[in-house]
């Protein structure tokens, strides 16, 4: 595809509820992070993966928070349990190169409002 | 850790003046540091990059910005404002520790007035 995509863009949960964020990179790109930004704040990192492996998850804010990345491509960010601070737009982005080195290009995100 | 702080939460300017957004970091490190654009419904976009190469750095649509160590400043410029550059800018900071940790500042809203 031209860029990174995300979906759903927008996702409307109950308290308590568990909800999958899916992103597709661009084809090829190595690294891949997972950011969260709140409502008038910048984006805050989460995760990190380079190719299937997850480099780092120390953004993570709680154990609720897992990502995969099984074949290196696809990622999916599944929080469990929706709390209302979980409300946020979450941003994938991905690079060519591993790490920061290279331009990380980033999807529209997915606005979750958890009720 | 590094941390960046962006001095106006919202910046208004006419069509044709200055742009001047404000930035000053803290890293333990050489710190790398970036400018990113966020237009409404958009991905964030890189502008542009400081990695310890040449202090003046130039990026997309006519902004530049400047390095300078001694007041731990990365502002923003562009001679001239287009309507076209109203969006939230965002001033990141990266430091040698960890590579994978980008600090964005809280956001600079850009509004361009006719």
């Amino acid at each position: 595809g031209a860029g990174v995509s995300q979906s759903p863009r927008y996702k409307v949960a109950k308290r308590g509820q568990d909800v999958a964020l899916r992103c597709d990179p661009i084809s090829g790109h190595v690294s891949l992070f997972w950011y969260q930004q709140a409502l008038g704040q910048g984006p805050e990192f989460l995760t990190y993966f380079q190719n299937e492996a997850q480099l780092d998850k120390s953004g993570l804010p709680s154990d609720r928070f897992f990502a995969e990345r099984p074949e290196g491509s696809v990622s999916t960010l599944k929080i469990q349990r929706t709390q209302q601070e979980d409300s946020a737009v979450y941003l994938c982005a991905s690079s060519l190169a591993p790490g920061w080195v290279t331009e990380q290009f980033f999807g529209p995100g997915t606005r979750l409002t958890v009720l | 850790a590094q941390s960046v702080t962006q001095l106006d939460s919202h910046v208004s300017v006419s069509e044709g003046t200055p742009v001047l957004l404000r930035c000053n970091y803290s890293s333990s490190y050489s710190p790398s540091l970036f400018w990113y654009v966020q237009h409404p419904n958009k991905g964030l976009q890189l502008l542009l990059k400081y990695t310890s190469a040449a202090t003046l750095v130039k990026g997309i649509n006519g902004f530049e910005a400047e390095f300078k160590k001694s007041e731990t400043s990365f502002h923003l410029t562009k001679p001239s404002a287009h309507m076209s550059d109203a969006a939230e800018y965002f001033c990141v900071v990266s430091d040698g520790d960890n590579n994978n940790d980008m600090r964005f500042g809280a956001g600079t809203r850009l509004t361009v007035k006719p």
